[in-house]
């Protein structure tokens, strides 16, 4: 069975960091391309990030790119977002996702983990 | 960035029923769609892909058409576990990977 299981969320205060960890399991991760998405409260779906599987292609949306990293470490079968200079409207859930390949959906979800970004 | 526009926001149906959503793209994405279902609390499920490709273990009435830059997922008969949120995602040109609005399908 896959699991994606996120942590590492919680309150922040702007311009403060935070890293998400995404714990793979039930699949070959190594072969998977990850990216995360997320869910401002109340609102729609929105693409953050994404990485190859090998780790080389690391795209990013426009509103996060410059602050927030992703990498993964095959290893350990884990995937992580660094976040950085986060500001109030990076408030949302973050979920890890997994596709086949890049240009393919999003085959599996994890049950999100909730980033506040308050003063 | 291709825009996903979904329609309606919110459709009221009565179990049993049929329900009709529709996604529009602003340009062609081909067949690259791909439809989503979330429940409060869980994160998105994927139902459909390649436009109407049923994804493993989703039951058989739903179902997806279109291609172009309209598309269509019809639930033939609502359950009381169909009412939810779906969300359209177009995979075409990635990145970045762009998701409509929403259609929130409730209980009539």
């Amino acid at each position: 069975e896959v699991q994606l299981l996120e942590s590492g969320g919680g309150l922040v205060q702007p311009g403060g960091s935070l890293r998400l960890s995404c714990a793979a399991s039930g699949f070959t991760f190594s072969s998977s391309a990850m990216s995360w998405v997320r869910q401002a409260p109340g609102k729609g779906l929105e693409w953050v990030s994404g990485i190859s599987a090998g780790g080389g292609d690391t795209p990013y949306a426009d509103s996060v790119k410059g602050r927030f990293t992703i990498s993964r470490d095959n290893s350990k079968s884990t995937l992580y977002l660094q976040m950085n200079s986060l500001r109030a409207e990076d408030t949302a859930v973050y979920y890890c996702a997994k596709k086949v390949s890049g240009a393919a959906p999003f085959d599996y979800w994890g049950q999100g983990t909730l980033v506040t970004v308050s003063s | 960035e291709i825009v996903m526009t979904q329609s309606p926001a919110t459709l009221s149906v009565s179990p049993g029923e049929r329900a009709t959503l529709s996604c529009r793209a602003s340009q062609s994405v081909s067949s690259n769609l791909a439809w989503y279902q979330q429940k409060p609390g869980q994160g998105p499920r994927l139902l459909i892909y390649g436009a109407s490709s049923r994804a493993t273990g989703i039951p058989a009435r739903f179902s997806g058409s279109g291609s172009g830059t309209e598309f269509t997922l019809t639930i033939s008969s609502l359950q009381s576990e169909d009412f939810a949120v779906y969300y359209c995602q177009q995979y075409q040109n990635w990145p970045p990977s762009t998701f409509g609005q929403g259609t929130k399908v409730e209980i009539k």
